[in-house]
């Protein structure tokens, strides 16, 4: 089956950096999406990693390994507004379609 | 522009009863996709259209479920009969960009909270 782990909780202080994991068990990976959340909100695109490596995006970053199944999120200068659900989504390509499926999201919480 | 645009924003129904949530796209994205969000499933792909075109509705639990884009600016996702279980927030996103394609950013609607007594 396809699995997607993400830690459920994490706390963090204002002005410091927390890395968010997603940990992924999947077959045909063809991408990997990052978004955020604010409670009773609508999720919003963080980035997007096809590829090994880092993208940078501002304070946001993701990184992405392949061999390794892994990937994570790492918000630099955090700042009260970053307290959120962030959701890691795998695209998966199966029998000549796309999938999107999304992990349980790991809800953020920046403390003063 | 406006954002995707979802009504009813709540609602509030009997099981057996006809629901029926509707979705405006931004203009100018050629694609569109239905979720539901739960605490216990999270968030779901439910089906997905291009150009007013159903791609893949694999994520339709059940027969009850069923989505319509009849024109470039506007689909609809109707559930008949509904059940207690079917309560989620049904999110409604479009993109200009194919799911197949690369950095698929997609814009989100804000949502319609559905219970189903």
């Amino acid at each position: 089956g396809q699995n997607i782990d993400q830690p459920t909780e994490m706390t963090a202080t204002e002005g410091a950096i927390v890395q968010i994991n997603c940990t992924y068990q999947t077959s045909g990976f063809n991408g990997l999406f990052w978004y955020q959340q604010h409670a009773g909100e609508a999720p919003t695109f963080l980035s997007y990693n096809v590829l090994d490596g880092l993208e940078e995006k501002g304070r946001f970053s993701s990184f992405l390994s392949r061999s390794k199944g892994y990937s994570y999120l790492l918000l630099k200068e955090l700042q009260m507004k970053d307290s959120a659900s962030y959701l890691c989504a795998v695209r998966l390509l199966m029998d000549s379609s796309y999938k999107l499926i999304f992990g349980s999201g790991t809800r953020l919480l920046v403390r003063p | 522009d406006a954002g995707v645009i979802q009504s009813p924003r709540h609602e509030v129904t009997e099981m057996g009863q006809e629901v029926t949530l509707r979705c405006k796209p931004i203009s100018g994205h050629d694609y569109l996709f239905w979720y539901r969000q739960t605490m216990m499933r999270g968030l779901e792909l439910l089906i997905y259209f291009n150009n007013n075109v159903p791609i893949d509705d694999s994520g339709m639990p059940e027969d009850r479920f069923s989505a319509k884009m009849p024109n470039a600016s506007f689909s609809t996702l109707k559930i008949q009969p509904s059940e207690p279980r079917d309560s989620a927030v049904y999110f409604c996103a479009s993109s200009s960009v194919p799911l197949a394609g690369g950095a698929n950013e997609q814009f989100f609607g804000p949502g319609t909270r559905l219970t189903v007594l």
